[in-house]
């Protein structure tokens, strides 16, 4: 079946460690977007990448890093300097018409 | 200021009534496509409905319509006969046009709660 997955569904993460949420999509979409969710609030950009090898900061882009070797792959780590990483995460890709659909999500907990 | 609000954070609605999720947006971009989200306690974000802004109909999707008032900045999302599966957080969500693929901007949600 097509879709997107986002592994693991938990990840937790010590003081001063960084760590990689996985993205994968087998839908053939060219662009793919990191969202943070916030209890009680709605989605927040993070990046995006609308191409393999090219990404772009979104609105809360501090603390956080992506790459996009593959078109497939769209990981997302949250570094040491992101000093409130607790939430849930969302990747989302879109096939260059309007809509964006969304993965399981993530969610980050701090030890 | 925010881009998108959703003035209602939660509602109790009788099941099989007709339900109106508010929502509205601030844009000076003449391009841009307004979306609702339905997000079950599972946590995924389920697409229901698009509309863009040069749309002259408005969107209808199964037992979702967005009644788009386009002066007033206003996408209001009706989910007719509704269903207890219908209890979610629903979120109202814009894309402007920046020159590609770009993020939406999403408003806070409304928590609907259909009772039996």
């Amino acid at each position: 079946d097509g879709g997107i997955t986002q592994s693991p569904k938990y990840l937790f993460r010590k003081e001063g460690q960084n760590v990689t949420l996985s993205c994968e999509q087998n839908l053939n979409h060219d662009a793919m977007y990191w969202y943070r969710q916030d209890p009680g609030q709605g989605l927040r950009l993070i990046y995006y990448s609308q191409i393999v090898n090219d990404f772009q900061k979104g609105d809360i882009a501090e603390g956080y890093s992506v790459s996009r070797e593959k078109k497939e792959s769209f990981p997302l780590t949250v570094t040491s300097a992101q000093k409130n990483p607790t939430a849930f995460y969302l990747c989302a890709s879109n096939d260059g018409q309007e809509t964006q659909y969304f993965g399981p999500g993530t969610r980050l907990l701090v030890l | 200021a925010q881009k998108i609000t959703q003035t209602q954070p939660g509602m109790f609605v009788q099941e099989k009534e007709a339900v109106t999720l508010d929502c509205t947006y601030d844009t000076s971009d003449p391009s841009y496509g307004l979306f609702w989200y339905k997000q079950p306690s599972s946590g995924e974000m389920i697409f229901l409905i698009y509309q863009g802004s040069y749309d002259q109909q408005n969107a209808t999707e199964g037992r979702y319509s967005l009644n788009f008032q386009k002066a007033r900045k206003s996408a209001n999302l009706v989910i007719s006969a509704s269903q207890l599966g219908d209890s979610a957080m629903y979120f109202c969500a814009m894309r402007e046009h920046r020159g590609g693929a770009d993020g939406l901007t999403f408003g806070k949600g409304t928590h609907l709660i259909i009772q039996p």
